[in-house]
């Protein structure tokens, strides 16, 4: 299993920045992927998740950053995306991708590397 | 969106037993949802060390283990070890599925 985070970098406040990631290694069509991220020196904070098709690829944001991201995939390349809009300072920080997976509770069993995102002017 | 309470740090001695506290509530743990628990080394990404409440992926050592019990859950670690000193979160969920994290305890090997 891998995943692969893809597109961070440094975006002005109030811009926009769609990140990916990239999964292989197991049947990712099947899965709901995950968002988190973790501003420097601070704790883990769960941007987001979607569901499969078979689940209408159902869509749950956390609040900070409700109505302003969007997660979205393409199962025929095996990628998660995330669009951020009206990016404002406080959404700087790491984010990783993740597999929520049933066979081991809904816990988040395998994680990217993680993508920086710098929101600054 | 709640949050579960962890202590900011824990330490022990090599070979020492050392428990890590996640307190939540009854729209979380309390509600009967299950609580996981994660490994982060500085600059890695976290690692999943605990699942369903007490269950050790293959892989990791039995030196860790978790309970949970009404609103709260609990990590422990018996036979500290320096490659143990890491940051640690637990995570569950709440009514509108959306996950939710620990705050984080830093533990040291003294």
């Amino acid at each position: 299993v891998q995943l692969v985070e893809s597109g961070g970098g440094l975006v002005e406040p109030g811009g926009s920045l769609k990140i990916s990631c990239a999964a292989s290694g197991f049947t990712f069509s099947d899965s709901t992927m995950n968002w988190v991220r973790q501003a420097s020196g601070k704790g883990l904070e769960w941007v987001g998740h979607i569901r499969s098709k078979s689940n209408n690829y159902a869509t749950v944001y956390g609040v900070s950053v409700k109505g302003r991201f969007t997660i979205s995939r393409d199962d025929s390349k095996n990628t998660t995306y995330l669009q951020m809009n009206s990016l404002k300072s406080e959404d700087t920080a790491k984010y990783f991708c993740t597999r929520r997976s049933y066979r081991v509770g809904a816990a988040l069993d395998y994680w990217g590397q993680g993508t920086l995102v710098t929101v600054s002017s | 969106q709640s949050v579960l309470t962890q202590p900011p740090s824990v330490s022990g001695a090599p070979g020492q037993r050392v428990t890590i506290s996640c307190t939540g509530s009854s729209s979380n743990i309390g509600a009967n949802y299950d609580v996981h628990w994660y490994q982060q080394i500085p600059g890695a990404a976290p690692k999943l060390l605990i699942y369903v409440n007490t269950n050790r992926p293959l892989g990791v050592p039995d030196r860790f283990s978790g309970s949970r019990s009404g609103t709260s859950a609990s990590l422990a670690i018996t036979g500290l070890q320096a490659e143990d000193e890491a940051d640690y979160y637990c995570q569950s969920y709440d009514s509108s599925l959306s996950a939710i994290f620990g705050t984080g305890t830093k533990v040291s090997v003294l």
